[in-house]
């Protein structure tokens, strides 16, 4: 089955402390995309990427970083720029072409500040 | 400037009736809209869309209608059943190299369903 994977599900970072999100999938999808979730909000962009080797800023995107240097793959990484990380993080993928079919979803990860 | 709003933060209904979720926009480059349902700790599973040059279009339990010139779409859910409880998420995306297919949420409207 086809699909993205997010991994870890729960991640602790402590203060200072640089971490990554990984994002993996399967689809064949170009593009891919970082949200982040925090309580009561909708989701946010962080990242995106059409192409490997090339990605442009979302609207959050101070603090955090992403490399595309294979098709599947999209990893975030949260660094100590990110004053306040503690939210909940979601990957995303889609043909931009198809727009109507929407987006794939990780299950996301779940990032604290300790 | 939230571009996407869902004014609603919750909405309950009975079993078997009519659910309601309503959701405006802001930007008129916007050319599709998309609904999403998420249920906690897990990811947004993609429900419907609709062309901006449609008004209409059905799957099942789901409609989702489009009113261009009030920049309002709507999500009908009938017969709403009590697994529809979750958090729905509208969504819309403009065409062109430079927008990548990415798309703007709304912060939700969280849905119960009564048995």
């Amino acid at each position: 089955d086809g699909g993205i994977t997010q991994s870890p599900k729960y991640l602790f970072r402590k203060e200072g402390q640089n971490v990554t999100l990984s994002c993996e999938q399967n689809l064949n999808h170009d593009a891919m995309y970082w949200y982040r979730q925090d309580p009561g909000q909708g989701l946010r962009l962080i990242y995106y990427s059409q192409i490997v080797n090339d990605f442009q800023k979302g609207d959050i995107a101070e603090g955090y970083s992403v490399s595309r240097e294979k098709k599947e793959s999209f990893p975030l990484t949260v660094t100590s720029a990110q004053k306040n990380p503690t939210a909940f993080y979601l990957c995303a993928s889609n043909r931009p072409g198809d727009r109507n079919y929407g987006y794939t979803f990780g299950s996301g990860t779940r990032l604290t500040v300790v | 400037d939230q571009q996407v709003k869902q004014n609603s933060p919750s909405l309950s209904v009975q079993e078997g009736r009519i659910s309601i979720l309503n959701c405006d926009y802001t930007n008129s480059m916007f050319d599709y809209f998309l609904w999403y349902k998420k249920y906690p700790a897990e990811g947004p599973t993609f429900l419907i869309s609709i062309s901006s040059i449609k008004d209409k279009n059905e799957d099942g339990r789901f409609t989702v209608f489009l009113n261009k010139s009030a920049k309002h779409l709507s999500l009908h859910i009938v017969p709403s059943q009590p697994g529809d409880s979750a958090v729905y998420f509208c969504a819309a995306s403009a065409g062109g190299v430079t927008n990548a297919g990415k798309s703007t949420f709304g912060d939700g409207t969280t849905l119960t369903v009564k048995p």
